[in-house]
């Protein structure tokens, strides 16, 4: 089945430590994003990339990293510079054309630093 | 700039009552309006979307018009089911450049048999 799988679903993190999120799409889609979701608020914009090797800043950038190394993959380091990391964390892709502007987003993880 | 503004949630309706979660925008150019619905733990899935003025979306029993001379996008459903019980997103997508969606707070919706 095609689709886009976040894992793994929860999270537990020490703080100071550098945790991985991981997101994998088959969709053949260009663009990945990643978001945050608090509660009571909308998702916020982390990283985004349009092609492979390149990615840009979003909107709440700072205390996270990415890579995109291959097409399908776009996974998420929440580092400890992050001060407040807690939180539930989406994943979504695109395909990048004319006429096209739907995100698929996937189950997301749910990270909690104890 | 560009946002999003949602109702205040939650939201709780009795089965087959009618819902209108109410959402605004403001924004440069024409951009594409979309409903996103979360259900609970889950990711978003797209409920509905519109890409021009007066365009209407509708899936699953649920509309939304896009109205430019009011900046809204207003959600609609003629008969609630306890089944529609999650949360609403209301975002935009502006025209021209990068896809970057804009989201509002969200509204929860409940609904009670």
């Amino acid at each position: 089945d095609g689709g886009i799988t976040q894992s793994p679903k929860y999270l537990f993190r020490k703080e100071g430590q550098n945790v991985t999120l991981s997101c994998e799409q088959n969709l053949n889609h260009d663009a990945m994003y990643w978001y945050r979701q608090d509660p009571g608020q909308g998702l916020r914009l982390i990283y985004y990339s349009q092609i492979v090797n390149d990615f840009q800043k979003g909107d709440i950038a700072e205390g996270y990293s990415v890579s995109r190394e291959k097409k399908e993959s776009f996974p998420l380091t929440v580092t400890s510079a992050q001060k407040n990391p807690t939180a539930f964390y989406l994943c979504a892709s695109q395909f990048v054309g004319e006429g096209t502007d739907t995100q698929y987003f996937g189950p997301g993880t749910r990270l909690t630093v104890l | 700039g560009n946002s999003v503004t949602q109702m205040e949630g939650p939201v709780t309706l009795s089965e087959e009552a009618f819902l209108t979660i109410n959402c605004t925008y403001t924004a440069t150019g024409y951009p594409s309006l979309f409903w996103y619905v979360q259900y609970p733990g889950e990711g978003l899935q797209l409920l509905l979307k519109a890409t021009k003025a007066d365009d209407k979306g509708s899936n699953k029993g649920f509309e939304a018009t896009y109205r430019k001379e009011t900046t809204s996008f207003h959600l609609e459903k003629g008969s609630v089911q306890v089944s529609d019980s999650a949360v609403y997103f209301c975002a935009l997508r502006r025209s021209g450049g990068y896809n970057k969606l804009i989201f509002g707070a969200g509204t929860r919706l409940a609904v009670h048999p």
